[in-house]
């Protein structure tokens, strides 16, 4: 069966500092991943997708940024914190099964950041 | 674009009460829907779905049908638990190469005994 871990699970970072959250799938190849923030009082919101390894793509602009260095492997990056990167990060996957057939979206367990 | 309108709440309910979450939604094309449960502290977790008009996707005692002619797809249960107390998330999932889904802003709901 397939899964999906998040690391660290919670994280408390000063403003500046870098950042680096990991999300692996185990149990499929070639997933689609994604990456969400919630807001405290908000709903999901997609920072990034990726159908490939190397290929990511961004939804909204900011100073965060996503690798895919391996085929189920995610990463969630920025160099610099701001305060208003704190919230719950949620790694999701996904299968192709098909043009036009949609899959589900299954998520990780989330890593919550606070920014001070 | 897409787009997922419901309840932001809270909803508080007595335990055995009925339970709607009302969902609408606006997409082109034919999106698969979807309700996602999330817990205190955890991430979602897929509560149930329906792929095509008029489907019904049931779970745990929830049950919600896609009704493609008023765009809805409100959630439902018959008698709500204090263990029931999570943000439900209604979202909608339309074609393309890598599945985008539209969430819900989410509703969050508290059972008391």
């Amino acid at each position: 069966s397939q899964t999906i871990h998040q690391w660290p699970a919670t994280l408390v970072q000063p403003v500046g500092s870098p950042l680096s959250l990991e999300c692996t799938v185990e149990g499929t190849s070639n997933p689609n991943l994604y990456w969400y923030r919630q807001a405290a009082g908000r709903g999901l919101q997609l920072l990034f997708y990726s159908v490939g390894i190397g290929q990511i793509s961004s939804e909204v602009p900011q100073n965060l940024s996503a690798s895919r260095p391996q085929d189920r492997q995610f990463i969630l990056s920025s160099k610099k914190l701001l305060l208003s990167d704190s919230g719950f990060y949620l790694c999701a996957w996904s299968v192709v099964v098909g043009a036009g057939v949609q899959e589900t979206q299954y998520f990780g367990p989330g890593t919550r950041l606070l920014v001070l | 674009g897409n787009s997922v309108t419901q309840m932001e709440g809270p909803v508080t309910l007595s335990e055995e009460a009925f339970l709607t979450i009302n969902c609408t939604y606006t997409a082109t094309g034919y999106p698969s829907l979807f309700w996602y449960v999330q817990y205190p502290g955890e991430g979602l977790q897929l509560l149930l779905k329906a792929t095509k008009a008029d489907d019904k996707g049931s779970n745990k005692g929830f049950e919600a049908t896609y009704r493609k002619e008023t765009t809805s797809f409100h959630l439902e249960k018959g008698s709500v638990q204090v263990s029931d107390s999570a943000v439900y998330f209604c979202a909608l999932s339309d074609s393309g190469g890598y599945q985008k889904v539209t969430f819900g802003i989410g509703t969050k709901l508290q059972v008391i005994p």
